[in-house]
């Protein structure tokens, strides 16, 4: 059973609009939160970061909000860029430890 | 800058063989991993290491096994390659940021086919 949930498995958002990335988690015990981007043929790069004591965190075009109690996070991209098409995953981890779960990703396709 | 680097980007080997990943890190981290990514599946943890000569099992262990005898290294080995162990097998190293938190460094990954 999957501990953290990315449901949209693909999203195409016009260049210039605003992207919206969503992930779920059921462990409650999550306290740290990140977002990776994978290009095809790379590893994952580290995006941004959110602890449980924040419900938001900003970073350039990058901002992540997080509602503990629905137990859910977003990542928001304002403005989309054809370069920033990519797979997207979720991670979290208990006790701000270093063994992350990972969702399944979400692939974004921003069309120029 | 962190490096991360994987022997192989790609590699074809036939049911049966024994096969070896290598993963080497240049920034004196600690801690070590192993992970595969299959589609609509994410990453998934094989085995992580704390130290020299230590190894934990990760979620999906089983089929594989590890071997850290310096810091900067971390193989990963199929000992008898399957099928089912084709996919993208990512290493990556992590070090503790401020706030005492960790933030993961991944190679390029190893594409694996198992025929």
């Amino acid at each position: 059973d999957q501990q953290v949930k990315q449901n949209s498995p693909s999203l195409s958002v016009q260049e210039g609009r605003i992207s919206i990335l969503n992930c779920d988690y059921t462990n409650s015990m999550f306290d740290y939160f990140l977002w990776y981007k994978k290009y095809p043929a790379e590893g994952p790069t580290f995006l941004i970061s959110i602890s449980s004591i924040k419900d938001k965190n900003e970073d350039g075009r990058f901002t992540v909000f997080l509602n503990k109690s629905a137990k859910h996070l977003s990542l928001h991209i304002v403005p989309s860029q054809p370069g920033d098409s990519a797979v997207y995953f979720c991670a979290a981890s208990e006790n701000y430890g270093q063994n992350f779960v990972f969702g399944p990703g979400t692939r974004l396709s921003v069309l120029p | 800058d962190v490096k991360v680097t994987q022997s192989s980007r790609y590699l074809v080997k036939r049911t049966g063989e024994k096969v070896f990943l290598e993963c080497v890190q240049d920034m004196d981290h600690e801690n070590m991993f192993w992970y595969r990514q299959d589609p609509g599946l994410g990453l998934r943890l094989i085995y992580f290491s704390y130290d020299v000569k230590m190894k934990e099992k990760g979620d999906i262990p089983e089929g594989y096994s590890v071997s850290r005898e310096k810091k900067e290294r971390f193989s990963l080995i199929l000992e008898s390659a399957s099928t089912n162990q084709t996919s993208m097998y990512l290493c990556a190293s992590s070090s503790r940021i401020q706030g005492g938190r960790y933030e993961q460094y991944f190679g390029p990954g190893t594409r694996l086919t198992v025929t």
